[in-house]
């Protein structure tokens, strides 16, 4: 079965504001990726974030893990209208064959 | 330079024909992999090659056959397409696992079969 889900499917916000998705999975991991995905175009990683970590930034995002939860979130500040996109958690179910587990996305609009 | 690429980016086609997907990377990568997205954004691991050796075959109809001539080159190669095969393929690279920088995903080819 599908690994992870994602919350919430589709999100619609103004330029500016912070946007916050949020990703849960099923089994242990070593790690969980996020990746952005434009429309029509391939997927493009954005971080990564350890089983032993808890919080990590990159620019404008902030990925937190909880895996006593079995769940993870992505938080974009100050959106752009560039950041309109899908949003992919994946994990790599502890495997270590490289195969990651995707989400099924969140849709994110940012209007400007 | 494009890191992973992938032709054709689209690809229509007959119920019963068959058809390739070439994938190629020049970052030097060991691994590589094939995904299937389907209409509803779900992706779904197919194949993927270590330097040349198959290592993930995930439950595919035979009808896919991926070939990897070198570590940089996975082909896939589908026979007797059926109208369930439309999809979006991603080929994609990874260095080793769990490195912060994830893997590269080739731009997708769409397949429609009618």
């Amino acid at each position: 079965s599908q690994q992870g889900e994602e919350d919430p499917q589709a999100l619609s916000i103004q330029e500016g504001e912070n946007a916050t998705m949020n990703c849960s999975y099923k089994t242990s991991i070593n790690n969980l990726q996020w990746y952005r995905q434009n429309s029509g175009r391939g997927l493009v990683h954005l971080i990564l974030i350890r089983s032993n970590e808890r919080e990590k930034h990159s620019g404008r995002l902030r990925v937190t893990l909880d895996t006593s939860k079995k769940s993870s979130s992505l938080l974009i500040t100050a959106s752009r209208a560039a950041d309109t996109a899908s949003y992919f958690c994946a994990t790599d179910g502890s495997s270590n064959t490289g195969k990651l587990i995707f989400g099924q996305g969140t849709t994110l609009q940012v209007k400007p | 330079d494009t890191a992973v690429s992938q032709t054709p980016k689209y690809l229509v086609t007959q119920m019963g024909n068959d058809k390739s997907i070439k994938c190629e990377q020049n970052l030097g990568h060991d691994t590589m992999y094939w995904y299937k997205q389907d209409s509803k954004k779900f992706l779904k691991i197919m194949f993927s090659y270590n330097n040349k050796e198959l290592i993930i075959n995930e439950t595919v109809p035979n009808r896919f056959s991926p070939k990897s001539p070198d570590k940089a080159h996975l082909n896939l190669h589908i026979n007797s397409l059926e109208l369930g095969d439309s999809a979006v393929y991603f080929c994609a690279s990874s260095q080793e696992f769990g490195r912060d920088d994830g893997y590269t995903f080739g731009s997708g080819t769409r397949l429609t079969v009618v």
